[in-house]
């Protein structure tokens, strides 16, 4: 049973648009939500985060916005970069600082000069 | 301040043998956690330790098993290895939760390859 879902393997953005990545969940009990960011050859990098009292959350070039009601979130890169191209991951935990975080499938994103 | 490392970044073994994975967490971080990356299932939740006690486990046989040491350095191991278990294993360091910002920071993880 897939708890979080990323539902689109991959998506193609031109250079300096945004690019939304969606992720949905199943399990009401989450409460913190993570975004990651993976390298071929590297370990995942962490993004953002968010906890389940706010709707939004934004650092620098990544916003991250939850929808509890919908157990939907999104990561929103504006403007992309060629250095974005990446598989971005995210993750949910029950409460924040708990250690087994579930991970969705990820979604490969390309950056397109 | 240096990341999380581990040992070694490949390994081939065959059907059967044992492997021993390593990890040092960043310094001052006590609770180390393994995950398990195939294409398949994506990144799963092996186990967790803290203070060298397993504080949480994942879905997984008896074959995977850890531990951590007095230093907070962690090993897993995986006994009667399968094709299965090919993956990329990655381990995550955290300090403890103290309000608010908190995230676990991954090694680059060791290719594991059985044939």
């Amino acid at each position: 049973d897939q708890q979080v879902k990323q539902n689109s393997p991959s998506l193609s953005v031109q250079e300096g648009r945004i690019s939304i990545l969606n992720c949905d969940y199943t399990n009401s009990m989450f409460d913190y939500f993570l975004w990651y960011k993976k390298y071929p050859a590297e370990g995942p990098t962490f993004l953002i985060s968010i906890s389940s009292i706010k709707d939004k959350n934004e650092d620098g070039r990544f916003t991250v916005f939850l929808n509890k009601s919908a157990k939907h979130l999104s990561l929103h890169i504006v403007p992309s970069q060629p250095g974005d191209s990446a598989v971005y991951f995210c993750a949910a935990s029950p409460i924040e600082g708990a250690q087994k975080l579930v991970f969705g499938q990820g979604t490969r994103l390309t950056i397109n000069p | 301040k240096a990341g999380v490392t581990q040992t070694p970044r490949y390994l081939i073994k065959t059907r059967g043998q044992q492997v021993t994975l390593s990890c040092s967490p960043i310094s001052g971080h006590r609770s180390v956690s393994w995950y398990q990356q195939t294409p398949g299932q994506g990144l799963q939740f092996l186990f967790e330790y803290f203070s060298e006690t397993q504080r949480n486990k994942g879905n997984f046989p008896g074959r995977f098993s850890g531990r951590q040491f007095s230093n907070s350095r962690s090993e897993m191991n995986v006994s009667t290895l399968e094709l299965g278990d090919s993956a990329l294993y990655l381990c995550a360091s955290s300090f403890t939760y103290k309000g608010q910002g908190w995230t676990q920071y991954f090694g680059p993880g060791t290719r594991l390859l059985v044939l």
